[in-house]
């Protein structure tokens, strides 16, 4: 049974107009976190939740936002994607640190953003 | 902040082949390190998890090593079939318990 969900797995939108993926999990993990891959490139760390506690990377662009409502769901907002934004983004949980140890960190199937 | 590098970038070899993919990180300071399996347009597939306190893990044909001292991890693949052929990347979790990718390993076995 898939643990970590991403929807939907491909999405197309228009330059400029405001997108949101979303992400599902059912492990209960405490951390979630959101990456951008693009093609041949390391997977680059976006925002991470730890519990509704909201870390943004600092080179993360403000186009990016990100909403944590309950444990079991994330969702990523492009307010004006360009072509630069269009990637593969890849949800993920873990347990986090004081919850008796880590674990690995879970990933979803992703979800592969064209920006046209 | 961590940084990790994986090598080679790419690899192709016969099928029956035994490999070696190596990870360095610069700070050793880690909780754990992550193989993950990558397929074309897919999400990542967790392969292997060895604790900052452990020194190897194996599944099946896949054994992984850690050698914090050095910064280094290795993923040792036996008899590679063509089912293998992926990247395949390992990530650093360090004091921020946040994995650090390095760019993967791009795999071809061919028949």
């Amino acid at each position: 049974d898939a643990m970590v969900i991403q929807n939907p797995r491909y999405q197309v939108t228009q330059f400029g107009k405001p997108v949101t993926l979303s992400c599902s999990q059912t492990l209960n993990h405490n951390v979630m976190y959101w990456y951008q891959q693009k093609s041949s490139q390391a997977p680059k760390l976006l925002f991470h939740y730890y519990d509704k506690d909201f870390n943004n990377e600092a080179d993360t662009p403000d186009n990016f936002q990100s909403r944590r409502p309950n444990t079991s769901f994330c969702f990523l907002d492009i307010r004006s994607p360009g072509l630069g934004d269009a990637a593969m983004y890849l949800c993920a949980t873990s347990r986090g640190p004081g919850t008796g140890g880590f674990t690995e960190a879970f990933f979803g199937q992703g979800t592969r953003l064209t920006v046209v | 902040k961590q940084e990790v590098t994986q090598i080679p970038a790419a690899l192709s070899v016969p099928e029956g082949e035994n490999l070696v993919l190596n990870c360095s990180f610069t700070d050793s300071a880690i909780y754990n390190l992550q193989w993950f399996r990558q397929d074309p347009g897919k999400g990542l597939t967790s392969l292997l998890l060895i604790q900052s306190s452990q020194r190897e893990q194996t599944s099946g044909r896949l054994n992984a090593s850690l050698d914090k001292s050095s910064g280094r991890s290795t993923l040792y693949i036996a008899a590679s079939q063509p089912g293998d052929s992926a990247t395949y990347l390992c990530a650093a979790s360090g004091g921020s318990y946040i994995p650090t990718f390095g760019r993967g390993t791009s795999l071809i076995v061919h028949p």
